[in-house]
């Protein structure tokens, strides 16, 4: 079945480590993006890529990279992860050009920083 | 301004009953708008697109008013698994998806 999928699911890590959070799809599309959810905040775009090595900052970037080396693959980054890095993290993919809308989401990794 | 508001309650709903919820958004530029459910602790996914002109899909019903800047989203009939949280997403003019916080939907037997 296509999909998007997120590894890890879980993590807890301590404050100044790096963490990289890995996003696969096999659905064939051009576009990803990565977000963050908080209770109470709702869904937050970090970055956004519409394209191979095409790379966007979303609205709450600072603290993250990105890496998009192949259509199939983004990946996050947190080069020092602190406690407010603690959130509910997902991928998500669309289809460019007309038909951008629809964005389907992977199953989330949950992050805690210690 | 928050580009996208909800109420985010919760709604408690008897089974069997109708529960409506209305979300604004700030920009009148906006192209696009949906509703996305989603499964406490899971992934969000598109539960419907609001046309213009309303639209239904079964149960549910959306309507757009771009005057008034809101949209809605009625369900009739509620079923125990109608229990999720409700985000309203607005596509903003940079071709990126804005989401409310959501609301919750308790459906009680």
């Amino acid at each position: 079945d296509a999909d998007v999928t997120q590894t890890p699911r879980n993590r807890i890590t301590k404050t100044g480590k790096r963490i990289m959070l890995e996003c696969s799809q096999t659905k064939g599309h051009d576009r990803m993006y990565w977000y963050r959810q908080d209770p109470g905040l709702g869904l937050r775009l970090i970055y956004y890529s519409f394209d191979v090595k095409d790379i966007n900052k979303g609205e709450i970037s600072d603290g993250y990279s990105v890496s998009r080396q192949a259509q199939a693959k983004f990946s996050l980054s947190l080069e020092s992860a602190i406690p407010n890095q603690t959130a509910l993290y997902f991928c998500a993919t669309s289809v460019g050009g007309g038909r951008a809308d629809e964005q389907f989401f992977g199953p989330g990794t949950r992050l805690t920083v210690l | 301004r928050k580009e996208v508001e909800q109420d985010p309650g919760p709604f408690n709903v008897p089974e069997g009953a109708t529960v409506a919820f209305n979300c604004t958004y700030s920009n009148s530029a906006s192209q696009s708008f949906f509703w996305y459910r989603q499964d406490c602790r899971k992934e969000p996914k598109l539960l419907m697109s609001v046309y213009s002109s309303g639209n239904e899909d079964g149960r549910f019903t959306a309507q757009l008013n771009r005057a008034s800047q809101y949209i809605s989203l009625l369900i009739r009939d509620s079923k125990l698994s109608d229990s999720a949280t409700y985000l309203c997403v607005v596509k903003s003019g940079n071709n990126r998806l804005a989401f409310g916080k959501g609301n919750q939907v308790v459906v009680i037997p």
